[in-house]
């Protein structure tokens, strides 16, 4: 059985760019949640995705848009990168769209300069 | 809003001294109380759920206890591989998994 596994690790941007990030669920999961976790705080809920289809957001301008695909790997993009978005991206997966249990991942570690 | 608050951000125990975390939560109909242990550079690990007033679950060295307002975890003689920060997250009725997380306690156990 597979975990959740997010790329890249670590990356680097300037203010202003866009950015992606990935994230392959866990084995048998349909539903990917996102979150952004700055230094020394818990995790912010992004939004969360459930058969493909956006269903939950948290307070988080347009401009943080995501996918999941048909075999429910997902990606976070952000646009017009700010440098408060520096953060620690987590991507977590559970068996369904009301399941509360989540599996994360390492984390994508984001600098925007 | 829901909201989670934990205390305190930071706890020193020497191996051996057992102290409690607390959480306080405020959410619009509980579905469920979450315990998660987070090291650095990596993301939460998943210890524990409540689901009502009353209940109990135990792993080891831990074990996590919930009122209508709070939740404790216990840690019973830790070692310093205990040492971590460990995160409350609460998750609220709705039609999708919201999950609200407190900032977390940063728990070092000195040998």
């Amino acid at each position: 059985e597979t975990g959740v596994t997010q790329s890249p690790t670590h990356l680097i941007k300037t203010r202003g760019q866009q950015v992606t990030l990935r994230c392959s669920s866990q084995s048998g999961h349909n539903t990917v949640s996102w979150y952004q976790q700055a230094l020394g705080q818990g995790p912010q809920f992004i939004f969360q995705y459930y058969r493909e289809e956006e269903n939950g957001r948290g307070n988080f301008p347009p401009r943080f848009s995501g996918l999941q695909f048909p075999n429910y790997s997902s990606e976070l993009n952000v646009n017009a990168l700010e440098l408060d978005d520096s953060a620690l991206y987590l991507c977590a997966s559970s068996f369904s769209g009301r399941s509360e249990k989540l599996f994360f991942g390492s984390g994508t570690q984001l600098s925007v300069l | 809003e829901d909201q989670v608050t934990q205390s305190p951000e930071a706890l020193r125990l020497q191996e051996g001294e057992s102290s409690s975390l607390n959480c306080s939560y405020t959410v619009s109909g509980l579905r469920g109380l979450f315990w998660y242990r987070q090291d650095p550079g990596k993301g939460p690990e998943f210890l524990f759920t409540l689901y009502s007033a009353g209940e109990e679950k135990e792993k080891e060295r831990l074990k996590a206890t919930l009122t209508k307002k709070e939740s404790f975890l216990h840690i019973t003689a830790p070692k310093p591989e205990d040492s971590a920060t460990y995160l409350c997250a609460a998750s609220s009725s709705g039609g999708y998994q919201k999950v609200t997380f407190g900032t977390g306690t940063k728990l070092q156990v000195i040998p």
